[in-house]
């Protein structure tokens, strides 16, 4: 257990809706990372927050859009879902600016 | 940007045998390594980190990774691999600028163990 929790685990829906993806980081941990792993992409970052602010963005698509709340939890907000957007998403988070991450168990997105 | 390849798509090993999977980074500075770990149906498991320091690092689960800058290497080995190693392996690395966070991972290895 890496202390990291998301949800839900599953989700499936249809083409033009819009979701939202929780993460609640592990205690303590400040960043939080968002991560979206599909079979022809891998694993692609998606956005960075520290301590409720915004700190890189990776390859984060205009529908999607995160945020970090006070109580340092985080949503990925995904909008007019497309059947290309079905993957894994996954959140992790971190300490410090070391790099080492501790990762959810991943809400698994399935546009139909 | 920092880049990561992980050349070998697909591994099998007998069990007990020895194994290595290999990792080329791309960065300008001094790099943080990692190497992950993902099961099926699982999140991603810290195996191992080099920030500094011996560049031969052990980690969990009886692996190990040797850091070679000349190479700009990080390849993880485990001398006799158990069943449960199949998984996926994912070698990562990391800036060392404050300003810049994310890992960069590679595309995986996976492990495939016949008895």
């Amino acid at each position: 257990d890496s202390g990291v929790t998301q949800t839900p685990k599953h989700l499936i829906t249809a083409t033009g809706q819009r979701v939202t993806l929780r993460c609640s980081p592990r205690s303590g941990d400040l960043s939080v990372y968002w991560y979206q792993q599909s079979l022809d992409q891998g694993l692609q970052f998606l956005i960075q927050y520290y301590n409720g602010e915004e700190r890189a963005k990776g390859n984060i698509l205009e529908r999607f859009s995160a945020q970090q709340f006070p109580d340092l939890h985080s949503e990925l907000n995904l909008s007019s879902l497309e059947l290309g957007d079905s993957a894994l998403y996954f959140c992790a988070s971190s300490v410090g600016p070391t790099g080492e991450l501790f990762f959810g168990e991943g809400s698994r997105l399935t546009v139909l | 940007a920092q880049s990561v390849t992980q050349p070998d798509i697909h591994i099998t090993v007998s069990e007990g045998a020895s194994l290595e999977l290999r990792c080329n980074y791309s960065y300008g500075a001094t790099p943080y390594l990692f190497w992950y770990v993902q099961s099926p149906g699982q999140g991603l498991q810290l195996l191992l980190k080099y920030f500094s320091g011996d560049t031969l690092v052990q980690g969990i689960k009886g692996f190990e990774a040797e850091f070679k800058r000349s190479q700009s290497s990080f390849n993880l080995r485990k001398p006799s691999v158990h069943w449960s190693d199949a998984a996926e392996y994912f070698c990562a690395v990391g800036a060392v600028d404050f300003g810049n966070e994310k890992l960069t991972f590679g595309t995986g290895t996976r492990l495939t163990i016949i008895p």
